[in-house]
């Protein structure tokens, strides 16, 4: 069975303070990790795919990279706007998607 | 506006009663899959749905079933609601080649 652990739970950052969330995870043929940003009461909003290891990708503050057992997710000198929960997921063989349990990220001004 | 849309937003349900919720797009998407949100969890799979036929389930007894007719919209139906149903449930349509896909804004279902 496809495992997802997301660590830490809880990130509180003052705005302008770097930091990293991490995904690790266990699956049976691995077609792809995701990275969602989840808004309070909404949707998952699709941030990145990354398939292979070594595979990196950047979208304004936020740069995701992959391993063969996980995936970090750097956001760089974050906003209050960057306040969210991040989640990962991995999508197997059978298409659907494993998610964590997400990272939750509160930044101060 | 994600393309991806659920309805009702939010609903209120009493124990043992039955639910249907709806997901639609813009666009045609032949992949459809419904998740289980609970508070502080991540999503949950429920199943998919390609071509209007089942072809995945997670961890979920019958008493949740759903449908995906021609026009690519579906539907989560739910009998015998438990209090532990409550949750947020998400759609998601296959978005491309790239195994993405794109999520509805879900829909709250609080049962009482």
């Amino acid at each position: 069975e496809d495992q997802v652990t997301q660590s830490p739970e809880a990130l509180r950052l003052q705005e302008g303070e770097s930091s990293s969330l991490n995904c690790s995870y266990t699956v049976s043929g691995l077609r792809g990790l995701f990275w969602y940003r989840q808004d309070p009461g909404k949707g998952p909003e699709f941030l990145f795919t990354l398939y292979s290891a070594g595979e990196e990708k950047e979208k304004e503050r936020l740069k995701a990279t992959l391993t063969k057992k996980e995936s970090f997710l750097h956001i760089t000198a974050p906003k209050p706007e960057d306040s969210a929960t991040y989640l990962c997921a991995v999508c197997s063989n059978d298409y659907k998607l494993s998610f964590g349990a997400g990272t939750t990220v509160t930044v101060r001004a | 506006e994600t393309g991806v849309t659920q309805s009702p937003t939010h609903l209120i349900k009493t124990r043992g009663q039955q639910v249907t919720l709806r997901c639609s797009s813009q666009s045609g998407h032949n992949t459809v899959s419904w998740y289980q949100q609970a508070l502080g969890q991540g999503p949950q799979f429920i199943f998919q749905y390609y071509r209007e036929e089942e072809n995945g389930r997670g961890n979920f007894p019958p008493r949740f079933s759903g449908l995906q007719f021609p026009n690519y919209s579906s539907e989560l139906n739910e009998n015998a609601l438990e209090l532990d149903d409550s949750a947020l449930y998400l759609c998601a349509m296959q978005t491309g080649g790239y195994y993405g896909y794109t999520f509805g804004s879900g829909t709250r279902l609080t049962v009482v």
